[in-house]
């Protein structure tokens, strides 16, 4: 089955912890990004990458890191987590194609993080 | 920021009734493309839109893409509480010339359905 993986669903640190936040996707995708969805605003691109060692900022990337050293797995780290990254994170995966090709983006099923 | 602007943001719909949702663009795209959410899940992909003018059909769903490639709506008929969500519009990487690489959701128009 296709599908996006991210883990833990739930998370509460504390402030100043690190965390990583992991994606995996199974359908072989170049594109893969990370959003956070926050109540009014949307889905906010974090980061994205639009192949292996390929990373680039989204619209909201302070206080986040990405890799990407294999094309399945997108893993988000918050180095130095604040309160103010209390949200809902999402994961997704796209292929690669021209603007009028077939971009269809896959989403992980949300991990919901608050930081005391 | 955001490169497509949605509105409304919220629309509570009586059951039968229709309503639309736009999504509007200050720069000319080359797609758009437009997802659900489900209230406590994740976005799922509904449409591409590609071609000026282009209108394409899901059952109660009737998606739009304006002639100029600035604007799309989605229109909704004789709605139904399964229709409860979030919709959002996406213009997916390569979609505007000054955001190349971003996939970039609108803010969102929640629907909320009463019977």
């Amino acid at each position: 089955e296709a599908q996006v993986t991210q883990n833990p669903r739930y998370l509460i640190t504390v402030t100043g912890k690190k965390l990583t936040v992991t994606c995996s996707q199974n359908m072989n995708h170049e594109y893969m990004s990370w959003y956070r969805q926050d109540p009014g605003l949307g889905l906010r691109q974090i980061y994205y990458s639009m192949n292996v060692e390929v990373t680039d900022k989204g619209d909201v990337p302070e206080g986040y890191k990405v890799s990407r050293k294999e094309k399945r797995n997108f893993p988000l780290i918050l180095e130095s987590p604040s309160p103010n990254q209390t949200s809902l994170y999402f994961c997704a995966s796209s292929p690669n194609t021209p603007p009028d090709g077939n971009t269809e983006a896959f989403f992980g099923q949300g991990t919901r993080l608050t930081v005391v | 920021g955001q490169q497509v602007m949605q509105i409304p943001q919220y629309q509570h719909v009586q059951e039968g009734e229709d309503f639309t949702t736009y999504c509007n663009s200050s720069t000319t795209l080359s797609n758009i493309q437009w997802y659900k959410q489900r209230p406590g899940g994740h976005p799922v992909f509904l449409i591409q839109l590609v071609k000026s003018g282009e209108v394409k059909k899901q059952k109660r769903l009737t998606f739009q893409f304006g002639e100029a490639k600035k604007n799309s709506s989605l229109h909704i008929t004789a709605t139904q509480t399964t229709d409860v969500g979030t919709y959002f519009c996406a213009t997916p990487p390569g979609g505007t010339t000054d955001s190349w690489g971003k996939f970039q959701f609108g803010a969102g128009t929640q629907v909320v359905v009463t019977p």
